[in-house]
């Protein structure tokens, strides 16, 4: 595809339910990222992949999420035993190398997480 | 730690107004600048940016400045349009450091006809 594609664009889980968020990047981008939106805020960085490692992840905010990037393209963003607080939209972007601090980062829609 | 820090809005305009939104970072090395714009119903994407001290990014008739000796990234257009309601994110990249971008907390701005 031409952009960075998300789904599902929504969730609604139960409290204590693990959710599994998905990000195909742009084709040829080695470099994926995955922020989180919290509603009036700016998002801010969960972790980023170079290729298939997570080069930072440093912004997780606890061992209930993880991410996966197994063959350097598709990302799983995963979260366990959710919790209420865990409701935001969860952004994914890509960007073509990833290197020097200066590549574009190209963001998709955003997944939109509700956890009742 | 790497911060930035923008005016707060909402902030309500008329069509043909002048318009500036500050920013400002506080960084341990040399960052890149970004300006994010969030549209109605529409994803982040990419307004401008620079990259280096004194250089200017510019798109859709918005400029802003990277000014070193102020650590500000100002963003200005001379006349807004109906179509420039949106969310604008100022934002910062560390370079040689993590590719993580550092986002202020987003300025949503309201143009009338």
């Amino acid at each position: 595809g031409a952009g960075v594609s998300q789904t599902p664009s929504n969730k609604v889980t139960e409290k204590g339910k693990y959710v599994e968020l998905r990000c195909d990047p742009i084709s040829g981008h080695t470099a994926l990222y995955w922020y989180r939106q919290s509603l009036g805020q700016g998002p801010e960085f969960l972790i980023y992949f170079q290729g298939t490692g997570a080069a930072d992840d440093s912004g997780l905010p606890n061992d209930r999420f993880f991410a996966v990037r197994p063959e350097g393209s598709v990302s799983t963003l995963k979260i366990q035993r959710t919790e209420r607080g865990d409701s935001a939209v969860y952004l994914c972007a890509s960007s073509l190398k990833g290197v020097l601090g200066t590549d574009t980062q190209y963001f998709g829609p955003g997944t939109r997480l509700t956890v009742l | 730690g790497n911060s930035v820090t923008q005016m707060e809005g909402p902030v309500t305009l008329s069509e043909e107004a002048f318009l500036t939104i500050n920013c400002t970072y506080t960084a341990t090395g040399y960052p890149s600048l970004f300006w994010y714009v969030q549209y109605p119903g529409e994803g982040l994407q990419l307004l401008l940016k620079a990259t280096k001290a004194d250089d200017k990014g510019s798109n859709k008739g918005f400029e802003a400045t990277y000014r070193k000796e102020t650590t500000s990234f100002h963003l200005e257009k001379g006349s807004v349009q109906v179509s420039d309601s949106a969310v604008y994110f100022c934002a910062l990249i560390m370079q040689g450091g993590s590719e993580k971008l550092v986002f202020g907390k987003g300025m949503k701005l309201t143009v009338n006809p």
